[in-house]
């Protein structure tokens, strides 16, 4: 998981501002995904992309957007219309389901966003 | 969708001892069930898996069961020690023959190891 990053560590934002988290790999997965994580509690699943140019909404889309215009790259915007935006966010990546089987996923090491 | 279920949500035991942590799940399509431990602050770091083939899987101190008919998969880490102490998240997924679908997790359980 060494090669997944993240950027920055901390955002800070005001408030009806929109913030594009970044993520990237060099491990050569296909998966990407992203994931929110609250104080006491599991991570919740936003959006993931199995393929370049392809994804698709997890389970608390709303507010937020991605694009897949890299298989590196998988870029998350937290716009305005995201009601409680302050939260750990976490990428994860992994080579792709085959053969009937999915693959591991592995973590970044997150970007924690405030909303000031 | 798939959910998820974790218990308990605190578990603390002396250095040495076992410690089990239980969860079910609610989509018997699901067939990938890992578990990650997660440090204060740290990224989640996968420590076992198992695939719904197997009904139980070992690496060392840590064990993970399942049971696909009951619809519950259980951690286990035995003798326990001081840097076993944190967040353990168990999560589930099936696959749906698309490609990587996410994970659906269950909300964590604290692990305290008393010295």
């Amino acid at each position: 998981d060494g090669g997944i990053t993240q950027s920055p560590k901390y955002l800070f934002r005001k408030e009806g501002q929109n913030v594009t988290l970044s993520c990237e790999q060099n491990l050569n997965h296909d998966a990407m995904y992203w994931y929110r994580q609250d104080p006491g509690q599991g991570l919740r699943l936003i959006y993931y992309s199995q393929i370049v140019n392809d994804f698709q909404k997890g389970d608390i889309a709303e507010g937020y957007s991605v694009s897949r215009e890299k298989k590196e790259s998988f870029p998350l915007t937290v716009t305005s219309a995201q009601k409680n935006p302050t939260a750990f966010y976490l990428c994860a990546s992994s080579i792709a389901a085959s053969g009937g089987r999915t693959d591991t996923q592995y973590f970044g090491p997150g970007t924690r966003l405030t909303v000031l | 969708g798939e959910n998820v279920e974790q218990h308990p949500s605190t578990l603390s035991v002396q250095e040495g001892d076992s410690a089990v942590i239980k969860c079910t799940y609610s989509d018997s399509a699901s067939n990938y069930f890992p578990w990650y431990k997660q440090e204060l602050g740290k990224r989640p770091q996968l420590i076992i898996d198992i695939r719904s083939n197997v009904g139980e899987k070992k690496d060392q101190r840590i064990a993970v069961t399942l049971n696909k008919t009951a619809k519950h998969f259980s951690l286990h880490i035995t003798e326990t020690q001081p840097e076993d102490s944190a967040v353990y998240f168990c999560a589930a997924t099936p696959y749906s023959g698309g490609g990587a679908d996410g994970l659906t997790f269950g909300k964590g359980t604290h692990l305290i190891i008393q010295p």
